[in-house]
Order: structure tokens, then C-alpha cells, then sequence
């Protein structure tokens, strides 16, 4: 159980255009899902939490009108990059937990790499 | 500030023998401690789970313990085998419920 799915597992675009992750939970209902970022050797940073049907949280420094967070529905949310740039490129990782769950489960991440 | 160390350098053992990772944190306050495994290129798998008021828990092969006055958590893996070579992360929980992670501590078991 808990299984948390993503898409696309990689992804390349050129400088500009704007790219959109998913991410599902297969098996439960997610009522907060987290996205990460994470860079070779470092940790996991969070940017953002979204609540199914409300707007996302923000951590301090992260631009939300360049990473667009929808939480529409108790299963899906999405990550869209806008307007991708070189600096944007790295490991995008999203994780979902339920009221009924201390814990999260994690997605098997995206690699963004903007040309 | 809030701050959760892991060793960076990386950690090498023999197979068959305890590994054991630190955890150590500072101006912080969890609720409860989270273990998770990451394999390269992939997301994290959580392990354990253990609260303040937990002095130790057990998982087949693993078992953390968790001391709130030295701000430390040990996390270790009894008969450690090549497959168990990932990267151990630590992540800690306060009143927010979001969990802040450390940097991870690399894990290798030779053969």
C-alpha cells in the first residue's frame, strides 16, 4: 500500500517553455502532498505543500508564480515549471500523506533538464 | 536556527556486520523522527518511524533509537548485506507536521 506514482520520470525542454509534473497516489487519498527539489549530494528542500482544494504554501525563496502547484483532486497533484530556465534543471520529488498518516510516501521523482 | 546533522562522508562496512548511522539536531523540538532509504535517482523509502517518547524501535534487520536529551538518533542495520548500500536520510517532525531531512549519509557494504 501507500504508493505514490510520478510522470514524466525525465524530461528535457529548452530554455523558455514550461514543463508540467504529476503526481499520483494510487492506493490512498492524499490530502497534503509535498514537492521537493533536491540537487546532487544535497538534501531535500521543500517548496511547496498543497491541501486538496486549497491553494499551496510556499517555503520562503521558492517564486510561486514560476512553480504552479494545483491540488485539484484527493488522488492527482501537478508541478508546473513556467518559463524553465538552465538554473531550473534538477531532481523534482513529490510526496503525499493522508489525516490518517504521521508519515509521507514518496514519488520516484523527476529529472528536469533545461536546455 | 534549526539545523539536523548527518555525516557527509560516506560510510563503508563489511558485509555481516552493524552499520550505524547518527542523526544529531539542534534548536529543535520533534514530535517524532523518520528514517528513509534513497537509492540513486529515485525518491526516498520510508523505514521507521519513532516519537519522542520512544526510546527504540525494531524492524526486522533495523533498529533506531531516539535519546531527546543528547538530540541524537541511531539508526542501525544488524547483518548488513551489499543490498542495503543507499543513502540514509533522517528527517524530524515538530508541531507543523512537515518534516525538515538531513543531508543523508551514504551507506556502502562491500562483498
Amino acid at each position: 500500500g501507500a504508493v505514490v506514482s510520478q510522470h514524466p520520470s525525465r524530461v528535457i525542454c529548452k530554455s523558455g517553455t514550461s514543463v508540467k509534473i504529476e503526481c499520483r497516489s494510487l492506493d490512498f487519498q492524499a490530502t497534503t502532498m509535498f514537492w521537493y527539489r533536491q540537487f546532487p549530494k544535497q538534501s531535500l528542500m521543500l517548496m511547496a505543500t498543497s491541501n486538496e482544494g486549497s491553494k499551496a504554501t510556499y517555503e520562503q525563496g521558492v517564486e510561486k508564480d514560476k512553480f504552479l502547484i494545483n491540488h485539484a483532486s484527493l488522488t492527482l497533484s501537478t508541478l508546473t515549471v513556467t518559463s524553465a530556465h538552465p538554473e531550473d534543471s534538477s531532481f523534482y520529488i513529490c510526496s503525499a500523506s493522508s489525516e490518517y498518516q504521521e508519515t509521507q510516501y514518496f514519488g520516484p521523482g523527476t529529472r528536469l533538464l533545461v536546455l | 536556527s534549526q539545523k539536523i546533522e548527518q555525516n557527509s562522508e560516506a560510510l563503508n562496512i563489511q558485509e555481516g556486520k552493524t552499520a550505524t548511522l547518527t542523526c544529531n539536531y539542534t534548536n529543535y523540538s520533534p514530535a517524532y523522527l523518520q528514517w528513509y532509504r534513497q537509492d540513486p535517482g529515485r525518491g526516498p523509502v520510508f523505514l521507521l518511524l519513532i516519537r519522542e517518547n520512544e526510546k527504540e524501535k525494531r524492524k526486522e534487520r533495523l533498529k533506531v533509537t531516539f535519546d531527546t536529551t543528547l538530540k541524537q538518533s541511531l539508526f542501525h542495520i544488524t547483518a548488513s548485506q551489499p543490498a542495503d548500500s543507499a543513502t540514509y536520510l533522517c528527517a524530524l517532525t515538530g508541531g507543523s507536521y512537515i518534516p525538515t531531512f538531513g543531508r543523508g549519509t551514504s551507506l556502502i557494504v562491500h562483498p
